[in-house]
């Protein structure tokens, strides 16, 4: 099946400073991907739409500026946290659309997840 | 507006036992609608999709669920539980515009006990 890869799966980073996480499709092209939050023993909660070759769209009280998303390629978006802080601290998981598959819903598929702690 | 209500946050079971996760959903059209499962520290497996074919659907390690329209259900069924399936169960219903976005519910946590 359809392989979407994070990458790093687990990161520990200071307060004040900026960490990237990646979400590639392995073996197809995305013109979309999801980036969501999920909070310990909480649903995911969608951040934004990363749209390739476009500016992202942003989910209301989503703070772009602060969630900086890019999407260069069909095959890889990533999310970077700036000014990381420890309320940023959470479970980020990426999720891609596959733009030959027709089907509604027949077309996503997620990572791993990437687990951010801020200390 | 897309939502999805999953009615019990918590359900516990017996090990050979049947389950029952309860969603309910809210859309002003047809809706895209499925069940994902999270173990823990893990990311997101597909159980099954409904999208407007079979009411009932079948999916992966005996679960199923039945799209009710006139009860706007889709609730998910397993006729016997195994300790393997303890785990975080999402409901979720798809935006039917071009970019697919996923609407999650709050989840379910299914214990299964010996």
């Amino acid at each position: 099946g359809a392989v979407v890869s994070q990458h790093p799966s687990w990161v520990i980073c200071k307060s004040g400073t900026s960490v990237k996480i990646e979400c590639r499709s392995l073996d197809f092209q995305a013109t979309t991907m999801f980036w969501y939050r999920q909070f310990p023993k909480q649903s995911l909660m969608l951040m934004a739409t990363s749209n390739e070759g476009s500016k992202a769209t942003y989910e209301q009280g989503v703070e772009k500026d602060k969630f900086l998303i890019n999407h260069a390629s069909l095959t890889l978006s990533t999310l970077t946290v700036t000014s990381a802080h420890p309320e940023d601290s959470s479970f980020y998981i990426c999720s891609a659309r596959d733009r030959d598959k027709v089907l509604y819903g027949n077309t996503i598929y997620f990572g791993e997840g990437s687990w951010l702690t801020v200390v | 507006a897309q939502s999805v209500t999953q009615l019990d946050s918590h359900v516990s079971v017996s090990e050979g036992t049947p389950v029952l996760l309860r969603c309910n959903y809210s859309s002003s059209y047809s809706p895209s609608l499925f069940w994902y499962v999270q173990h823990p520290n893990k990311g997101l497996q597909l159980l099954l999709k409904y999208t407007s074919a079979a009411t009932l659907v079948k999916g992966i390690n005996g679960f199923e669920a039945e799209f009710k329209k006139s009860e706007t259900s889709f609730h998910l069924t397993k006729p016997s539980a195994h300790m393997s399936d303890a785990a975080e169960y999402f409901c979720v219903v798809s935006d039917r515009g071009g970019y697919n976005k996923l609407i999650f519910g709050a989840g379910t946590r299914l214990a299964v006990h010996p």
